[in-house]
């Protein structure tokens, strides 16, 4: 897995304001989908991991869809707060976890 | 207790010297890896290595080698370092699920190289 794709870049939202986000990658050779959280000054946190098409993982107020047919996992933001502002990573992988390859992030900022 | 640890936190050299950063994680995992954060503030993958087999991206220059004395430390040496050497490096660790996804990923604080 070579081309990994993340959109938008950046994001700012209001307090309180709902968001989502997009990791496109092929979907030839998936194995699993991997969301990571990166602080700024900080190091990458994992936040899910999901292998299955369809699945859905929840963590609080945030939670991840996978496609793996059509190769795009989703990140939603409910209720956005001013601690979630980081940049969101996403690391499809193949092969049980080699190629580990992460997309380029989208840069989130929550403004009070 | 950290569970990736990697020393220097900063490191500021001159052109031209060697240098090493080191990691550590005290988490059992067996295999680690090198990640430098590029001027574009991307993740690249630098080199992923357990006690059986070195990945090297082919990008890297061969001044980069990472030595590994056992199998909870994996430091990253640098020789004829270069100006444009300069950014961030993450170590990070995992463990092979042999099947099972369990391959998440843990980082260390990341080290700040400046070579001027």
């Amino acid at each position: 897995i070579l081309n990994v794709e993340q959109s938008p870049q950046s994001l700012h939202v209001q307090e309180g304001d709902s968001t989502n986000f997009t990791c496109s990658f092929p979907s030839s050779n998936f194995y699993a989908l991997h969301w990571y959280r990166w602080e700024t000054a900080k190091s990458p946190e994992a936040l899910f991991v999901m292998t299955l098409n369809g699945d859905e993982k929840k963590k609080g107020r945030i939670s991840a869809t996978l496609n793996t047919k059509e190769g795009y996992s989703y990140l939603y933001i409910k209720g956005s707060q001013p601690e979630d502002s980081a940049t969101y990573l996403c690391a499809p992988t193949d092969n049980y976890g080699q190629n580990f390859v992460f997309g380029p992030g989208t840069r989130l900022s929550v403004l009070p | 207790d950290t569970a990736v640890s990697q020393t220097p936190k900063y490191l500021v050299t001159q052109m031209g010297n060697d240098k090493s950063i080191k990691c550590e994680q005290n988490l059992g995992h067996d295999t680690m890896y090198w990640y430098k954060q590029d001027s574009k503030k991307f993740l690249k993958i630098m080199f992923s290595y357990n006690n059986k087999e070195l990945i090297i991206n082919e990008t890297v220059p061969n001044r980069f080698s990472p030595k590994s004395p056992d199998k909870a430390h994996l430091n990253l040496h640098i020789n004829s370092l270069e100006l444009g050497d300069s950014a961030v490096y993450f170590c990070a660790s995992s463990q092979p699920s042999g099947g099972q996804v369990q391959e998440t990923q843990y980082f260390g604080p990341g080290t700040r190289l400046l070579v001027l």
